[in-house]
């Protein structure tokens, strides 16, 4: 089954604490993308990836890092987490680089304290 | 002014009703264009692309109007399983990301 997975689906963690959240598509797809998305202001790119070793910044990318070693996966790290990072991140996937629908994983719910 | 404007309603309808949602965006040069539906705290799932010449899947007709800028979502016979919230999505040129407005919730009732 066509699929994007994140993990975890949920935590709960302090602040400073680094953290990663995994995310692996299996359809080969090129493009990957990790949002937030947070009441009231709808979903925002924190980072993407057109191929392997290809990242580029989204539009709110302070406090991440993400690496594309391998093109399934791409990894969501917060090297030292703030409250202002509680958030539910969604990470997506393309078969190219740009105007095409993306797919998304079930999200993971993430609360900082 | 945001690149992609919903009003997010709640646009609360009888289960039966036709319910039209519109989302304007700001640059006249977005080449693609898509309805997602998103339920309460799971992922976005693509309903439909949007057509130049406006295109149709079931109960859903989508439609863009280059000119005015803004596409539109028309729902026939609303179901209770219509309940949810739409984003309106584009693409614009230069930009290797899609742009997703904040939603509009749609709440059918019995």
């Amino acid at each position: 089954e066509a699929q994007v997975t994140q993990n975890p689906r949920y935590l709960i963690t302090v602040t400073g604490k680094k953290l990663t959240v995994t995310c692996s598509q299996n359809m080969n797809h090129e493009y990957m993308s990790w949002y937030r998305q947070d009441p009231g202001l709808g979903l925002r790119q924190i980072y993407y990836s057109m191929n392997v070793e290809v990242t580029d910044k989204g539009d709110v990318p302070e406090g991440y890092k993400v690496s594309r070693k391998e093109k399934r996966n791409f990894p969501l790290i917060l090297e030292s987490p703030s409250p202002n990072q509680t958030s539910l991140y969604f990470c997506a996937s393309s078969p190219g680089t740009t105007g095409q629908p993306q797919h998304f994983g079930d999200g993971t719910r993430l609360s900082i304290l | 002014r945001k690149e992609v404007e919903q009003d997010p309603g709640p646009f609360n309808v009888p289960e039966g009703a036709t319910v039209a949602f519109n989302c304007t965006y700001s640059n006249s040069a977005s080449q693609s264009f898509f309805w997602y539906r998103q339920d309460c705290r799971k992922e976005p799932k693509l309903l439909m692309s949007v057509y130049s010449s406006g295109n149709e899947d079931g109960r859903f007709t989508a439609q863009l109007n280059r000119a005015s800028q803004y596409i539109s979502l028309l729902i026939r016979d609303s179901k209770l399983s219509d309940s949810a919230t739409y984003l309106c999505v584009v693409n614009y040129p230069g930009r290797r990301a899609l742009t997703f407005g904040s939603g509009t919730r749609l709440q059918v009732q019995p």
